[in-house]
């Protein structure tokens, strides 16, 4: 079984300021990738940004990174320059072998103009 | 637009109705799944369907019931269900497990 673990159910941030989310996960697993996904209020699931656990390097994309600490099985977002479009639930998300997507709890981002 | 599409976007149905969710994907992935999200917890899969096997969650009741009639297609069967199956119902697909899932925009059902 694998499980993941958001332990901020809410965070703000200051708009164009930098926020952080944390995740933590637990797998038996070598070979498994991690997913942020966004749901804003429209309710469509969006991916953010992948990493898989075989590389060393943090993905990132455009004001979104990563920080994988693979011993630590931690997986934190980095959000850069923060927008108001940026809002949302933000989900960890773990996947296996068998197509098997586990998600975390959330965390719900709140942008402040 | 992600290239899923759920049908419908909402649903109020009696405990004693029967009544069917669709989804569709024509993006040529291999896999598809039914979500559950319901208020204060985590996404629940349900049911996944990857190169037409099937794997499913052992918790999750019989009064739902998948079918998956080829790889662009697949639905969730509701009968007899409960105030507590209240819920947003997602639908997704993905090529392989290295890959992104696309979702949905997902059903609101509401059992009264």
């Amino acid at each position: 079984a694998q499980t993941v673990t958001q332990s901020q159910p809410e965070m703000s941030v200051q708009e164009a300021e930098t926020v952080t989310l944390s995740c933590t996960y637990d797998t038996s697993e070598s070979d498994y990738y991690l997913f942020w996904y966004k749901q804003p209020p429209s309710r469509q699931m969006i991916l953010v940004i992948r990493q898989e656990a075989y590389k060393q390097q943090n993905a990132t994309e455009n004001r979104f990174s990563v920080n994988f600490q693979k011993a630590a099985k931690s997986f934190s977002l980095k959000i850069s320059d923060s927008q108001l479009g940026d809002a949302a639930m933000y989900f960890c998300v773990i996947n296996n072998a068998g197509n098997m997507l586990t998600f975390g709890g959330g965390t719900r981002l709140m942008v402040k103009p | 637009e992600t290239g899923v599409t759920q049908t419908p976007r909402h649903l109020v149905m009696g405990m004693t109705n029967k009544k069917s969710l669709k989804c569709e994907q024509h993006l040529g992935h291999n896999a598809m799944y039914w979500y559950k999200q319901s208020a204060k917890k985590p996404l629940e899969l349900m049911f996944v369907y990857s190169l037409e096997e099937r794997v499913e969650n052992n918790s999750v009741p019989s009064r739902f019931s998948p079918e998956c009639p080829n790889s662009s297609h697949l639905f969730l069967h509701l009968h007899t269900l409960q105030p507590e199956d209240s819920a947003l119902y997602l639908c997704a697909s993905s090529r392989s497990r290295n890959t992104e899932a696309f979702f949905g925009q997902g059903t609101r059902l509401t059992v009264v």
